[in-house]
């Protein structure tokens, strides 16, 4: 499977410090996305690496990607009580036959303690 | 900004009914898809649709499931008889185009009774 597992499977940090949380895969990708979910909510898309790729930036997220390790990390920078979701990751590949699917990992449940 | 819509937010229903869920997918877009959450679990892919045909489906998507895109705007998932384990939250997606992100809708959360 090209599913993406998270870690750690929960983050507890205070107001104003980083977060990073790591997202590792099985198989060749053509592009990774992270998403978050606030809790009883939808996901929202955060930001889309593609596998030729090795950091992306928007506002206070950097994320990496390093194919080699199959590996991803999402790093949050000054992060706010607002930043409190559940954060998954994605694994993006064609098939093929040509269809693209996207395949989620189990999240990573962040808590910014104000 | 742009949003996809889900139709109910929750649904109620009693083993082996049948529950539509719908979608107004970004009106621009061309790929379409239904996800569901099981409480506390990953998000699990169902299906994906494009040019009026379905292009992908899990194994979760047997023949109790089904997809149509009846008009312009609209994108329905139809469970036939439901069943306790279809307990979930159902989350819509659409994508421009192949490959790029998703825009998911706030989801409808199904209870089987």
């Amino acid at each position: 499977s090209q599913q993406g597992e998270e870690d750690p499977q929960a983050l507890s940090i205070q107001e104003g410090e980083n977060a990073t949380m790591n997202c590792s895969y099985k198989t060749s990708i053509n592009n990774l996305q992270w998403y978050r979910q606030n809790s009883g909510r939808g996901l929202v898309h955060l930001i889309l690496i593609r596998s030729n790729e090795r950091e992306k930036h928007s506002g206070r997220l950097r994320v990496t990607l390093d194919t080699s390790k199959k590996s991803s990390s999402l790093l949050i920078t000054a992060s706010r009580a607002a930043d409190t979701a559940s954060y998954f990751c994605a694994t993006g590949a064609y098939s093929g036959a040509g269809s693209y699917q996207l395949t989620f990992g189990k999240g990573t449940k962040l808590s910014v303690i104000p | 900004e742009p949003e996809v819509t889900q139709t109910p937010s929750h649904q109620v229903t009693q083993m082996g009914q049948e529950v539509i869920l719908r979608c107004v997918p970004i009106s621009n877009h061309l790929y379409f898809y239904w996800y569901r959450q099981i409480l506390g679990q990953k998000v699990e892919f169902l299906v994906s649709f494009y040019n009026n045909e379905i292009s992908e489906k899990s194994e979760i998507f047997d023949d109790q499931f089904s997809v149509e895109r009846p008009d312009g705007s609209n994108f329905t998932l139809k469970i036939r008889s439901t069943k306790l384990e279809d307990s979930a939250m159902y989350f819509c997606a659409s994508s421009l185009n192949k490959g790029y992100g998703y825009t998911f809708g706030s989801g409808t959360r199904l209870t089987v009774v």
